[in-house]
């Protein structure tokens, strides 16, 4: 079972920051917090990831709550392109190679 | 630099046949992993592979199995193929083993009449 969890829907309007959620209050020390998406008929894309401390690249921010039981996604300036489900996953070193997908959070982005 | 690439991206069978999928994976890359998205399931883990050997394998049956080469490409086969195999097989690559990110493929449609 997915260690995290995710609101199954969200909308954004096109140019507004878009923050995206997750509730992993189980997760472990050395698991990390990894951010997927995926667009319709693709393979998943790589987002971004962090343990601990915030980070940040050219497609998003992730913000980690200091306890680690909680973490956001921020697209910046939401774009039509960026609709898509996006799951958030929590993968340590003991997973072996394994992500565990849950349902993940359609976003919406609506002109 | 080439991503992940899946062949075929489309592929039609029918039940009792075998199927032979097969990833290449990003220049330098040497973890494949493969899942199983269907509508129903979701996202599923199939294996991982690394230097040729199988890491890890989630919970499918026998008739799901998988290589890796000498040059880190992968393929995987499904024998008896049933109706409920019908799914989107998508393969993972990622640099080593470990927590490192893995990059997808866009994977290849497989349906079973």
């Amino acid at each position: 079972d997915a260690k995290t969890t995710q609101p199954p829907s969200m909308d954004c309007a096109e140019g507004r920051a878009a923050n995206l959620p997750c509730n992993h209050s189980t997760i472990s020390g050395n698991e990390y917090v990894y951010w997927y998406r995926q667009i319709h008929s693709q393979g998943p894309q790589y987002i971004i990831h962090g343990l601990k401390n915030n980070e940040t690249n050219e497609m998003a921010s992730l913000i980690i709550t200091e306890d680690r039981k909680s973490s956001t996604l921020i697209l910046p300036h939401a774009t039509l392109r960026d609709t898509a489900v996006y799951y958030c996953i929590v993968f340590g070193s003991s997973n072996t190679g394994k992500l565990i997908f849950g349902q993940g959070t359609t976003l919406q982005v609506k002109p | 630099k080439a991503g992940v690439t899946q062949t075929p991206r489309y592929l039609i069978k029918t039940r009792g046949q075998q199927v032979t999928l097969s990833c290449s994976p990003i220049s330098g890359h040497r973890s494949v992993s493969w899942y199983q998205q269907t509508p129903g399931q979701g996202l599923q883990f199939l294996f991982e592979y690394f230097s040729e050997t199988q890491r890890n394998k989630g919970n499918f049956p026998g008739r799901f199995s998988g290589r890796q080469f000498s040059n880190s490409r992968s393929e995987m086969n499904v024998s008896t193929l049933e109706l409920g195999d019908s799914a989107l097989y998508l393969c993972a690559s990622s640099l080593a083993q470990g927590v490192q990110p893995q990059h997808f493929g866009d994977g290849t449609r497989l349906s079973i009449l």
